[in-house]
Formats: structure tokens, C-alpha cells, sequence
């Protein structure tokens, strides 16, 4: 099946707190996990991504880890602050072999964070 | 670099009327994306080209969606006619080439409409 699982829905944290956002996912085949934030009324963007071949990967106060094994992977943030306010959405990657090959991304439903001064 | 550009960015419809969207992707981008993005929840994807072939509609209701990239670039989106459920944020988004898993998926700012 395509489907991708996301918790929670919603985060509140004090500033300077840790956020993590919990995802797991349906095809065993995926291999590519983007984590995508929105903040209100703007487009998503990309904001770190993880392939399977490795287990965890960091940028500043942002990590992802990757568990294949349980098909789960999370967003971790470190230290908080209120620009860090936004919809976060996890993805996993689906290939499909007709029409000559392609991949596309199953997004999960969005965790809403807010970040309190 | 240029970004994905979408219009109208905003449009209010009546139910059964129809509308349509254009997008145009970032230079040299062969893949193409719609995503229909309901208040609450992340996006959905409705349509994906491959420079001007389809190559996954599973999604897209075909009795009222329809979409085109005739030449490979840019593309159309309409909705004819609409329903109120319809009422969402059309993303459209563009990536190099989507037969190679992992490359980024780039959002323009979206189309919002709202039935009425």
C-alpha cells in the first residue's frame, strides 16, 4: 500500500526545548525520506532528507534517524525557537516500474509545531 | 534560479463552475507534479508528468480533473465542474527527473481555492 503515518498532529514546546516528529511507512521498498516545513501560507521546502543506506543525519540543530528494519523515521530539533513555528511533513519515496519507471513521494498528514518564547 | 511559478494564486468559484491553473515549472525540470492540499493535511498527488507523458493519475478524479503539458514545460490544471470539496491549495511542483529516487521536489506558492 502507499501510505505514511505521521505523530503528532500537533507539538507545543517551550523555546529551547527538543521537538521530534514520528513517522512510519507502508512500501519496504522506499529508500529516499524527505522532511518538508510550511510555515502559514507559504510553499513547503525542503529541510533535511535521509536515504536508506544511512541511519541518522544531522544539520545544526536538525536530525533525522531512519529505522528500515520497524519502516519508521523521525525528525528531531534541538534547541527551539519560535521561527521553528510551522507545519512539518514527513514523505517516503515510492518506485513504480510501468510507464517506463518512476518515483513519487507519499507525504504524511503534517505535525503542527508551535514554538512558545 | 527561478522558482515553480503558479496563477492565479487565489480564486473563488461557484459550485459547478469550472477553473483551471497553470504552472510553470523550474528550467530544465522534467518532471511535473499537482498536488491538492486540504486544510489540515499534507499533500495529496494528483498527477505527475514525465516531460508531456502522464505516468501516475491513480489519484486524480477524472469525471471533473483534467491536466495537460502539451509541450513539456508548462502545464494546466482544471476542475470542471467543481464541488465544494473541492475547496483546497492546488501545489504544483517540479523536479529534475523523477526516474532517478531522491531528487528534490521544488513547490511553487500554490493555488488556493475556495467552492462556494
Amino acid at each position: 500500500g502507499e501510505n505514511v503515518e505521521q505523530h503528532p498532529s500537533t507539538l507545543s514546546v517551550q523555546e529551547g526545548d527538543s521537538a521530534v516528529i514520528k513517522c512510519t511507512y507502508s512500501d519496504s521498498a522506499s529508500n529516499y525520506f524527505p522532511w518538508y516545513k510550511q510555515e502559514l501560507g507559504k510553499r513547503p521546502q525542503l529541510i533535511i532528507d535521509i536515504r536508506s543506506n544511512v541511519g541518522e543525519k544531522k544539520d545544526q540543530r536538525i536530525a533525522v534517524t531512519l529505522n528500515k528494519t520497524a519502516k519508521h523515521f523521525s525528525l528531531h530539533i534541538t534547541e527551539t525557537q519560535p521561527e521553528d513555528s510551522a507545519v512539518y511533513f514527513c514523505a517516503a519515496s515510492i518506485t513504480r516500474e510501468r510507464s517506463g519507471g518512476y518515483n513519487k513521494l507519499i507525504f504524511g498528514a503534517g505535525t503542527r509545531l508551535a514554538v512558545h518564547p | 534560479e527561478a522558482g515553480v511559478a503558479q496563477s492565479p494564486r487565489y480564486k473563488i468559484i461557484e459550485k459547478r463552475q469550472s477553473v483551471a491553473f497553470w504552472c510553470n515549472p523550474i528550467s530544465g525540470h522534467a518532471t511535473l507534479y499537482w498536488y491538492q492540499q486540504i486544510l489540515g493535511q499534507g499533500p495529496k498527488l494528483l498527477i505527475q508528468f514525465q516531460n508531456n507523458g502522464v505516468v501516475d493519475d491513480s489519484q486524480l478524479p477524472k469525471d471533473r480533473f483534467s491536466a495537460e503539458r502539451l509541450k513539456g514545460v508548462d502545464s494546466t490544471l482544471k476542475i470542471q465542474p467543481a464541488k465544494l470539496e473541492d475547496s483546497a491549495v492546488y501545489l504544483c511542483a517540479s523536479s529534475f527527473d523523477s526516474r532517478v529516487e531522491g531528487n528534490t521536489i521544488y513547490f511553487g506558492e500554490g493555488s488556493w481555492l475556495t467552492v462556494v
